[in-house]
Protein backbone atom coordinates (compact mmCIF):
# COMPACT_ATOMS: atom_id res chain seq x y z
CA UNK A 1 0.00 0.00 0.00
CA UNK A 2 1.64 3.26 -0.73
CA UNK A 3 2.40 5.63 2.06
CA UNK A 4 3.72 9.07 2.88
CA UNK A 5 7.12 8.80 4.36
CA UNK A 6 8.70 11.50 6.54
CA UNK A 7 11.86 12.40 7.73
CA UNK A 8 13.31 12.74 10.24
CA UNK A 9 11.27 10.56 12.72
CA UNK A 10 12.97 12.80 15.16
CA UNK A 11 14.81 16.08 15.92
CA UNK A 12 15.82 18.00 18.37
CA UNK A 13 17.16 21.46 17.61
CA UNK A 14 18.07 24.33 19.81
CA UNK A 15 15.89 27.69 20.14
CA UNK A 16 16.53 29.89 17.22
CA UNK A 17 17.53 27.43 14.45
CA UNK A 18 16.03 26.60 11.64
CA UNK A 19 14.44 23.57 10.67
CA UNK A 20 13.51 21.67 7.88
CA UNK A 21 11.34 18.91 7.62
CA UNK A 22 10.92 16.64 4.71
CA UNK A 23 8.19 14.56 3.31
CA UNK A 24 7.30 12.19 0.16
CA UNK A 25 3.75 12.28 -0.45
CA UNK A 26 2.25 9.53 -2.51
CA UNK A 27 2.68 9.34 -6.00
CA UNK A 28 0.06 10.78 -7.75
CA UNK A 29 -1.41 12.80 -4.86
CA UNK A 30 -1.96 16.01 -6.05
CA UNK A 31 -2.59 18.33 -2.74
CA UNK A 32 -0.37 18.02 -0.18
CA UNK A 33 -0.11 19.07 3.75
CA UNK A 34 1.10 19.73 7.08
CA UNK A 35 -0.48 19.20 10.21
CA UNK A 36 0.67 19.43 13.81
CA UNK A 37 -0.10 17.83 16.62
CA UNK A 38 1.10 19.30 20.52
CA UNK A 39 1.70 16.01 22.57
CA UNK A 40 -1.93 14.83 24.37
CA UNK A 41 -3.59 17.69 22.13
CA UNK A 42 -5.68 17.52 18.63
CA UNK A 43 -4.22 17.43 15.19
CA UNK A 44 -4.08 21.25 13.98
CA UNK A 45 -4.22 22.07 10.22
CA UNK A 46 -1.11 24.00 9.11
CA UNK A 47 -1.02 24.49 5.14
CA UNK A 48 -1.86 22.74 1.64
CA UNK A 49 -0.90 23.10 -1.13
CA UNK A 50 -1.62 22.73 -4.56
CA UNK A 51 -0.77 23.07 -8.25
CA UNK A 52 2.67 24.63 -7.16
CA UNK A 53 1.40 26.90 -4.68
CA UNK A 54 -0.25 27.66 -0.92
CA UNK A 55 -4.11 26.72 -1.21
CA UNK A 56 -5.13 27.48 2.33
CA UNK A 57 -3.42 27.96 5.32
CA UNK A 58 -4.14 28.27 9.10
CA UNK A 59 -3.10 31.17 11.45
CA UNK A 60 -0.33 29.24 13.23
CA UNK A 61 1.34 28.66 9.78
CA UNK A 62 2.89 32.39 10.15
CA UNK A 63 6.14 34.17 8.59
CA UNK A 64 8.52 31.84 10.51
CA UNK A 65 6.69 29.00 8.25
CA UNK A 66 7.26 28.03 4.54
CA UNK A 67 6.49 25.27 2.65
CA UNK A 68 8.38 24.04 -0.78
CA UNK A 69 7.75 21.25 -3.50
CA UNK A 70 11.62 21.31 -4.52
CA UNK A 71 10.93 18.28 -7.24
CA UNK A 72 8.47 16.64 -8.36
CA UNK A 73 8.70 13.91 -4.95
CA UNK A 74 9.32 16.30 -2.30
CA UNK A 75 7.53 18.57 0.00
CA UNK A 76 9.29 20.55 2.51
CA UNK A 77 8.07 22.55 5.95
CA UNK A 78 10.72 24.87 6.92
CA UNK A 79 10.53 26.72 10.28
CA UNK A 80 12.97 29.71 10.73
CA UNK A 81 13.94 30.65 14.47
CA UNK A 82 12.03 27.73 16.17
CA UNK A 83 10.62 28.61 19.49
CA UNK A 84 9.50 26.24 22.45
CA UNK A 85 6.01 26.25 21.28
CA UNK A 86 6.79 24.43 18.17
CA UNK A 87 7.94 21.42 19.82
CA UNK A 88 5.18 19.03 18.56
CA UNK A 89 4.67 15.93 16.10
CA UNK A 90 4.42 17.50 12.33
CA UNK A 91 2.36 15.21 10.42
CA UNK A 92 2.86 15.18 6.27
CA UNK A 93 -0.48 14.20 4.62
CA UNK A 94 -1.54 13.71 0.93
CA UNK A 95 -4.15 13.26 -0.91
CA UNK A 96 -6.12 12.73 -4.38
CA UNK A 97 -9.81 14.17 -4.73
CA UNK A 98 -12.49 11.67 -5.90
CA UNK A 99 -15.64 11.86 -6.86
CA UNK A 100 -16.69 11.10 -3.28
CA UNK A 101 -14.53 13.48 -1.71
CA UNK A 102 -10.85 13.62 -0.03
CA UNK A 103 -8.94 10.67 1.48
CA UNK A 104 -6.14 12.48 3.37
CA UNK A 105 -3.30 10.17 4.08
CA UNK A 106 -0.48 10.88 7.24
CA UNK A 107 2.60 10.21 7.53
CA UNK A 108 3.83 8.74 10.59
CA UNK A 109 4.91 12.45 11.86
CA UNK A 110 7.90 14.08 12.20
CA UNK A 111 8.68 14.66 16.12
CA UNK A 112 10.29 18.08 16.81
CA UNK A 113 12.02 18.95 19.96
CA UNK A 114 12.99 22.16 20.59
CA UNK A 115 15.28 23.18 23.70
CA UNK B 1 -12.82 28.95 17.81
CA UNK B 2 -13.51 25.35 17.63
CA UNK B 3 -15.03 24.11 14.85
CA UNK B 4 -15.79 20.74 15.40
CA UNK B 5 -16.70 19.40 19.05
CA UNK B 6 -16.11 15.80 20.01
CA UNK B 7 -17.15 13.91 23.34
CA UNK B 8 -16.65 11.77 25.53
CA UNK B 9 -12.94 12.86 25.95
CA UNK B 10 -11.84 9.46 26.97
CA UNK B 11 -14.44 6.02 26.98
CA UNK B 12 -14.33 2.28 28.20
CA UNK B 13 -15.87 -0.47 26.67
CA UNK B 14 -15.95 -4.14 27.48
CA UNK B 15 -14.77 -6.46 24.94
CA UNK B 16 -18.06 -6.90 22.62
CA UNK B 17 -19.88 -3.95 23.43
CA UNK B 18 -20.52 -1.17 21.42
CA UNK B 19 -18.28 1.70 21.52
CA UNK B 20 -20.09 5.37 20.32
CA UNK B 21 -18.52 8.43 19.67
CA UNK B 22 -20.02 11.79 19.31
CA UNK B 23 -19.15 15.01 17.05
CA UNK B 24 -21.05 18.72 16.70
CA UNK B 25 -19.49 21.17 13.61
CA UNK B 26 -20.43 24.65 13.39
CA UNK B 27 -19.18 25.24 9.85
CA UNK B 28 -22.22 25.00 7.26
CA UNK B 29 -19.42 24.74 4.27
CA UNK B 30 -18.59 21.24 5.94
CA UNK B 31 -19.25 18.90 2.79
CA UNK B 32 -16.62 15.66 4.36
CA UNK B 33 -16.49 13.96 7.27
CA UNK B 34 -14.10 11.63 8.14
CA UNK B 35 -13.34 9.51 11.18
CA UNK B 36 -9.38 9.13 11.85
CA UNK B 37 -7.52 6.47 13.92
CA UNK B 38 -4.71 7.05 15.95
CA UNK B 39 -2.32 4.89 17.96
CA UNK B 40 0.60 6.05 20.08
CA UNK B 41 3.57 7.12 18.26
CA UNK B 42 1.67 6.79 14.63
CA UNK B 43 0.01 8.98 12.00
CA UNK B 44 -3.73 9.26 11.99
CA UNK B 45 -5.42 6.79 9.46
CA UNK B 46 -8.81 6.95 7.78
CA UNK B 47 -11.29 4.91 9.24
CA UNK B 48 -14.19 5.58 7.68
CA UNK B 49 -15.81 9.00 6.16
CA UNK B 50 -19.11 10.16 5.04
CA UNK B 51 -20.79 13.24 3.05
CA UNK B 52 -23.99 14.78 4.18
CA UNK B 53 -26.03 13.59 1.34
CA UNK B 54 -26.32 10.76 3.54
CA UNK B 55 -27.19 9.95 6.66
CA UNK B 56 -25.24 6.06 7.42
CA UNK B 57 -22.66 4.96 6.36
CA UNK B 58 -21.51 0.95 7.30
CA UNK B 59 -18.10 -0.60 6.78
CA UNK B 60 -17.54 -3.49 8.23
CA UNK B 61 -17.85 -3.07 12.25
CA UNK B 62 -17.90 0.84 11.77
CA UNK B 63 -20.53 2.95 10.71
CA UNK B 64 -21.18 6.50 10.70
CA UNK B 65 -25.04 8.45 11.71
CA UNK B 66 -25.10 12.06 9.94
CA UNK B 67 -27.80 14.35 11.02
CA UNK B 68 -27.38 17.19 9.00
CA UNK B 69 -30.65 19.37 10.73
CA UNK B 70 -28.40 18.97 14.20
CA UNK B 71 -25.21 19.58 12.54
CA UNK B 72 -24.01 16.50 14.47
CA UNK B 73 -22.49 12.74 13.65
CA UNK B 74 -21.09 9.76 15.40
CA UNK B 75 -19.23 6.78 15.11
CA UNK B 76 -20.32 3.95 16.06
CA UNK B 77 -17.59 0.83 16.75
CA UNK B 78 -19.72 -2.76 16.88
CA UNK B 79 -18.21 -5.73 18.74
CA UNK B 80 -15.47 -3.83 20.03
CA UNK B 81 -12.05 -5.33 20.47
CA UNK B 82 -9.11 -4.75 22.47
CA UNK B 83 -7.43 -3.88 19.23
CA UNK B 84 -9.85 -0.69 18.36
CA UNK B 85 -8.17 1.03 21.87
CA UNK B 86 -6.69 4.05 20.65
CA UNK B 87 -7.57 7.66 19.97
CA UNK B 88 -10.41 8.51 17.45
CA UNK B 89 -10.25 11.64 16.14
CA UNK B 90 -13.85 13.16 14.07
CA UNK B 91 -13.46 16.20 11.46
CA UNK B 92 -14.89 18.35 8.56
CA UNK B 93 -13.54 19.42 5.93
CA UNK B 94 -14.25 22.31 3.19
CA UNK B 95 -13.96 20.88 -0.85
CA UNK B 96 -13.74 24.67 -1.52
CA UNK B 97 -10.96 24.98 0.71
CA UNK B 98 -9.05 22.34 -0.49
CA UNK B 99 -10.51 19.84 2.18
CA UNK B 100 -8.01 21.61 4.95
CA UNK B 101 -9.57 19.28 8.13
CA UNK B 102 -10.68 20.60 11.11
CA UNK B 103 -10.27 17.93 13.60
CA UNK B 104 -12.23 17.37 16.76
CA UNK B 105 -9.74 17.23 20.33
CA UNK B 106 -10.32 13.48 20.35
CA UNK B 107 -11.56 10.48 22.29
CA UNK B 108 -8.95 7.64 23.62
CA UNK B 109 -10.91 4.22 23.85
CA UNK B 110 -10.07 1.81 25.58
CA UNK B 111 -11.66 -1.77 25.10
CA UNK B 112 -11.24 -4.23 27.76
CA UNK B 113 -10.95 -8.06 27.30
Amino acid sequence: EPEVTQTPSHQVTQMGQEVILRCVPISNHLYFYWYRQILGQKVEFLVSFYNNEISEKSEIFDDQFSVERPDGSNFTLKIRSTKLEDSAMYFCASSSITTFGNTIYFGEGSWLTVV
Amino acid sequence: QQQVKQSPQSLIVQKGGISIINCAYENTAFDYFPWYQQFPGKGPALLIAIRPDVSEKKEGRFTISFNKSAKQFSLHIMDSQPGDSATYFCAGGDSNSGYALNFGKGTSLLVTP
